[in-house]
Parts: structure tokens; C-alpha cells; sequence
């Protein structure tokens, strides 16, 4: 059974930096393709990235270059997020999820943690 | 990047009524065209991929089709449990874009 699980909600104060954990299981980590959304409440859903956890390689919407860093640690299965520079603008839920049948469409999700940027 | 259109904004339907959501693609996009559901408070899950196949477990009164760049998304017989907001989801190329959502709810 495909797991995606997300690490708690985080609080923060505007120009610190947040890093965001999502740990799987039940599938092939090294060779699959793990995406990153973000969702403001009560809006749609916006693709941050995606990367591809055999090499590292990454690929981001031109709109969050410099805002999002995506990693993976292959030994433990986990991929992660960091989100830098943060403003109220960046206060969302933020999902992982991953493409494992094809890269470009979601077939695992994980539960969503939320970012609140607040002094 | 491809834009999604997609409508209506919400909708209200009765318990087996026939529902129908479209989304409308700026550009060519092929078959690569997802749906995807969202419960309040939940992450979306996937309905169908590659504009007409069901994802593991999603119950058949749920359908896709398409004719030219428009997509739908047809629940044959509605019932409780389908009600959340809906996503279209073009799969084509990177940057990945959503449709705006649809949210069902039962009259």
C-alpha cells in the first residue's frame, strides 16, 4: 500500500525559512517521481516542482524558482521541501505526491501540511 | 503555460442525478487529462487519467470523455458520497496546471 506521509504544521515568522518532510512507503522510492503542490484555502491547486528521486534531477514552475528546493534521501525513503524567504503569500497547505505510473499524474497524495507566515 | 477552464463553479444536483463538469483546454493536450476529487480538509485523490481511465477503486458511475480540447467528467447516478470539489489536471507538459475546481454539493 502507497503511504505518503507529511510532516506536522508549521508556524512561522516572515523571512525564515521551512522545511518540509514527506516520508513513503509501499513502492520504489529510488526510481519515482515525487511532485509538490501548494493550496490556499478555498483555491485551486498550483505545481510547484517535481523531483526525480533516482538522480535528484529537478524541474519547478518558473513561478516558485528561488522560493522551493526539492531533495530526496533515498536511504530513508523521504522527500523534502524548502521553502525560503517566506511572506504571507506563502501561507498555504503544501502537498506531496507521487506519479508512479506516470510522473505527470498523481496517483498517491500525501495529507498536506500547513504553512502559516505570521509575526 | 496551458490553461484550464473549467466549469461550472459549482453545482447543485439531486441524489442520482446525472452530473457533468468540462474543462477547457487552451492547447492541444491529447488524452493527457486527469480528474481528481477533494473531500474538506482532505488531500485530492485521483478519479481518472488519460481523459477516460479509472483509478484503482473509483466506483463506474464515473466517466470521462472528450471532443477536441473540451474534457468532462460525467457521475452517472450521484450519490452522498461524491460530494467535495472537483479538478481537472492537464498531464501534457510541465508547468502542471489545475482547472479553478467545481464544488458539488447535493440539492
Amino acid at each position: 500500500q502507497v503511504k505518503l506521509q507529511q510532516s506536522g504544521a508549521e508556524l512561522v515568522k516572515p523571512g525564515a525559512s521551512v522545511k518540509l518532510s514527506c516520508k513513503t512507503s509501499g513502492y520504489t522510492f529510488s526510481t519515482s517521481y515525487m511532485s509538490w503542490f501548494k493550496q490556499i484555502p478555498g483555491q485551486s491547486i498550483e505545481w510547484i516542482g517535481m523531483i526525480y528521486a533516482g538522480d535528484g534531477g529537478t524541474g519547478y514552475n518558473q513561478k516558485f524558482k528561488g522560493k522551493a528546493t526539492l531533495t530526496v534521501d533515498t536511504s530513508s525513503s523521504t522527500a523534502y521541501m524548502d521553502l525560503s524567504s517566506l511572506t504571507t503569500e506563502d501561507s498555504a497547505v503544501y502537498f506531496c505526491a507521487e506519479g508512479y505510473n506516470y510522473p505527470y499524474v498523481m496517483d498517491a497524495w500525501g495529507q498536506g501540511a500547513s504553512v502559516t507566515v505570521s509575526s | 503555460d496551458i490553461q484550464m477552464t473549467q466549469s461550472p463553479a459549482s453545482l447543485s444536483a439531486s441524489l442520482e442525478e446525472i452530473v457533468t463538469i468540462t474543462c477547457q483546454a487552451s492547447q492541444n493536450i491529447g488524452n493527457w487529462l486527469a480528474w481528481y476529487q477533494q473531500k474538506p480538509g482532505k488531500s485530492p485523490q485521483l478519479l481518472i487519467y488519460g481523459t477516460t481511465s479509472l483509478a484503482d477503486g473509483v466506483p463506474s458511475r464515473f466517466s470521462g470523455s472528450r471532443s477536441g480540447t473540451q474534457y468532462s467528467l460525467k457521475i452517472s447516478r450521484l450519490q452522498v458520497e461524491d460530494i467535495g470539489i472537483y479538478y481537472c489536471q492537464q498531464a501534457s507538459s510541465t508547468p502542471l496546471t489545475f482547472g479553478s475546481g467545481t464544488k458539488l454539493e447535493i440539492k
